[in-house]
C-alpha cells in the first residue's frame, strides 16, 4: 500500500542553522508532494508543493527537493529561527486529489 | 490567499449527544471536501471524501452511520457525530482545494475542531 514516511519524530537545532527534514515514500509515484506546517492546536498550514518533474523548490528561507530515484523528498529552512518551531508534514497524492500524510517531523529551534 | 473556515473550534458534550462541524471554503469553491481526524502527537488520518450533491466515501474502518457527511452546496460541509462517546473525543479538521482552479493546487485547512465528550 502507499506509504509515507518522515524518518525523524523530532529534530531539534540552534538559532541560525539549517535544518533539513527528511520525507520518504514506498510503494507508488506521487505526482507531486506537498509540505505544510501545524502548530499545535491549530490545522496545518499550506508550505510549497513540489511537482514529480522538478527537482528544487524554493520560498524565501524554504527549499524542497524532490529526488524520484531515491524516492525522497528533502525540506530544508535556512537561518532557522525560534519561529519556525512547529510540527512540519509531508503529504503526497494519493488519487482522487486526497493527500496522505507522513506522521509529521517536531522541529525545536534553540535560540 | 484560499481560507477554509471551521466551526466550531471546541466541543465539550455529553456523551449520546450529536454534534455537528461545519466546513467552508471562503474564496473558492470546492466539490471535494475532506474529513481528517487526528490524535495527540499523531498525523492526520483521513475520514472521508465530501461530495457535493452526492454521497460522502468514506475511508475504511470509517462508521459513515457514526460520522454523517452533508455537503450541500460548493462551498459548505458538514460532518455529525452523531450520539458522540468518549472514544470520539478528537481534534477533527476540514480541508479543501479550489476545485475551479489549475490542477495541483494545495489542498487548504480549516483551524480544527477538538471535540471533547464527557
Amino acid at each position: 500500500s502507499q506509504k509515507i514516511e518522515q524518518n525523524s519524530e523530532a529534530l531539534n537545532i540552534q538559532e541560525g542553522k539549517t535544518a533539513t527534514l527528511t520525507c520518504n515514500y514506498t510503494n507508488y509515484s506521487p505526482a507531486y508532494l506537498q509540505w505544510y506546517r501545524q502548530d499545535p492546536g491549530r490545522g496545518p498550514v499550506f508550505l510549497l508543493l513540489i511537482r514529480e518533474n522538478e527537482k528544487e523548490k524554493r520560498k524565501e528561507r524554504l527549499k524542497v527537493t524532490f529526488d524520484t530515484t531515491l524516492k525522497q523528498s528533502l525540506f530544508h529552512i535556512t537561518a532557522s529561527q525560534p519561529a519556525d518551531s512547529a510540527t512540519y508534514l509531508c503529504a503526497s497524492s494519493g488519487g482522487y486529489n486526497k493527500l496522505i500524510f507522513g506522521a509529521g517531523t517536531r522541529l525545536a529551534v534553540h535560540p | 490567499g484560499a481560507v477554509v473556515s471551521q466551526h466550531p473550534s471546541r466541543v465539550i458534550c455529553k456523551s449520546g449527544t450529536s454534534v455537528k462541524i461545519e466546513c467552508r471554503s471562503l474564496d473558492f469553491q470546492a466539490t471535494t471536501m475532506f474529513w481528517y481526524r487526528q490524535f495527540p502527537k499523531q498525523s492526520l488520518m483521513l475520514m472521508a471524501t465530501s461530495n457535493e450533491g452526492s454521497k460522502a466515501t468514506y475511508e475504511q474502518g470509517v462508521e459513515k452511520d457514526k460520522f454523517l457527511i452533508n455537503h450541500a452546496s460548493l462551498t459548505l460541509s458538514t460532518l455529525t457525530v452523531t450520539s458522540a462517546h468518549p472514544e470520539d473525543s478528537s481534534f477533527y479538521i476540514c480541508s479543501a482545494r479550489d476545485s475551479f482552479g489549475p490542477s495541483n493546487q494545495p489542498q487548504h485547512f480549516g483551524d480544527g475542531t477538538r471535540l471533547s465528550i464527557l
